[in-house]
């Protein structure tokens, strides 16, 4: 069973572009949350999806940031016309079903760079 | 609201030797789970321990192991006989059980020396 896969590694934007970050959850997992990673920070909650549905997107920008994750296919978040301050490592997390009970597995992130 | 402290930004420790990482946080709740995750330089987040709010026994992973003060609010990593690979940075984590996010801290960065 793989794990959870994002891509691309490594994305470079220059300001003003669209960036767009994708995620496969795990076999099996419905559920997807991504979060932002600032250098020397702790992750910090964006959003979380089931599929083809927001839950929760309290974390993310109001402007700019959007995230989806369809019936099939990849989760998606997108930024657009993006700016220096949203560069960081983004990483979605998958999980089989709601609740805390269920561990949050983690993809190996990507890095945005704007220049 | 749920907050998450690591008051140690860096920690070093001799190989073989033990160390701890200090972690506190703050909740209303009674019911909520707590992690520890390594971040090594791959930056993949690697799941250590985990600890069930309800249960009064510290959680265990080989030579990993979590003092778990609930009165406290306190939750630190005790990592024994220290080994190259335990460099990385360390993230404490706070979920609560019906939330749906996790709510980290800002990491302690481990170097183990040799």
């Amino acid at each position: 069973n793989a794990g959870v896969m994002q891509n691309p590694r490594h994305l470079v934007r220059r300001r003003g572009q669209e960036a767009r970050l994708r995620c496969s959850p795990m076999k099996g997992h419905s559920h997807v949350y991504w979060y932002r990673q600032l250098p020397e920070e702790g992750l910090k909650f964006m959003v979380y999806l089931q599929k083809e549905n927001i839950i929760d997107e309290s974390g993310m920008p109001k402007e700019r940031f959007s995230a989806e994750f369809p019936k099939e296919g990849p989760s998606i978040l997108r930024i657009q016309q993006v700016v220096r301050g949203d560069s960081a490592a983004y990483f979605c997390a998958s999980q089989i079903s709601a609740g805390g009970t269920y561990e949050q597995y983690f993809g190996p992130g990507t890095r945005l760079t704007v220049t | 609201a749920q907050t998450v402290t690591q008051s140690q930004p860096e920690m070093s420790v001799q190989e073989a030797e033990t160390v701890t990482l200090s972690c506190t946080y703050d909740t209303s709740e009674s019911d909520y789970y707590l992690f520890w995750y390594k971040q090594p330089p791959s930056r993949q987040m690697i799941l250590v321990i985990r600890q069930e709010a309800y249960k009064q026994q510290n959680a265990t992973e080989n030579r990993f192991s979590v003092n778990f003060q609930k009165a406290a609010k306190s939750f630190s990593l005790k990592i024994s006989d220290s080994q190259l690979g335990d460099a990385a940075m360390y993230f404490c984590a706070y979920r609560w059980n019906n939330n749906n996010d996790m709510r980290f801290g800002a990491g302690t960065r481990l170097t183990v020396k040799p």
